[in-house]
């Protein structure tokens, strides 16, 4: 289909390891967003791209957490040295187009499930 | 900051019973209104959406409208069936990013 893909659908990581969290958006949407979902909770707001400029990482929970769009297409997530802590589903949206964009409809991927022994 | 509320759950109904889900907001000015579904095993869906004040959103038999002097955007249903059973989130947008709430989980039984 068109829509929002992620990879993996689950990631289980031992405590320390560093993981990687891909989002493959809509083809020609500039705008790229990540959320972390945990248990019980609704999405909270992690990072913004549009196209390649990582415009907000203010919702990043610490410097463990990195985001990145070299080629303003494909997104990748990686948090390094795993805590308990960011055991949580991270979702990817996609929006059309950039700028405030407070009307656009972002498209949400299936997520990725962290699970952090 | 910003930020939304909305009921606890979950919400358990028999099928073609009217349905009410509550949120309320806090915002400076008037953003964008959202309600979003969660199907078990799949991904956020936009159900519908206002975007400005007495707005009314509605997409497959839901309904909602912009309360600017109550600050809600209450989420309708008027006969639900079994299929409707999901995770419902109410979100503003804060200029690009979107604020969402803790979600309602809807249980429809036959």
């Amino acid at each position: 289909g068109a829509g929002v893909s992620q990879s993996p659908r689950y990631k289980v990581a031992k405590r320390g390891q560093d993981v990687a969290l891909r989002c493959d958006p809509i083809s020609g949407h500039v705008s790229l967003f990540w959320y972390q979902q945990a248990l019980g909770q609704g999405p909270e707001f992690l990072t913004y791209f549009q196209n390649e400029a990582q415009l907000d990482k203010s919702g990043l929970p610490s410097d463990r957490f990195f985001a990145e769009r070299p080629e303003g297409s494909v997104s990748t997530l990686k948090i390094q040295r795993t805590q308990q802590e960011d055991s949580a589903v991270y979702l990817c949206a996609s929006s059309l187009a950039g700028g405030s964009g407070a009307t656009d409809t972002q498209y949400f991927g299936p997520g990725t499930r962290l699970t952090v022994l | 900051g910003d930020s939304v509320t909305q009921m606890e759950g979950p919400v358990t109904l028999s099928e073609e019973a009217f349905l009410t889900i509550n949120c309320t907001y806090t915002a400076t000015g008037y953003p964008s209104l959202f309600w979003y579904v969660q199907y078990p095993g799949e991904g956020l869906q936009l159900l519908l959406k206002a975007t400005k004040a007495d707005d009314k959103g509605s997409n497959k038999g839901f309904e909602a409208t912009y309360r600017k002097e109550t600050t809600s955007f209450h989420l309708e249903k008027g006969s639900v069936q079994v299929s409707d059973s999901a995770v419902y989130f109410c979100a503003l947008a804060s200029s690009y990013k979107l604020i969402f709430g803790s979600g309602t989980r809807l249980l429809v039984r036959p």
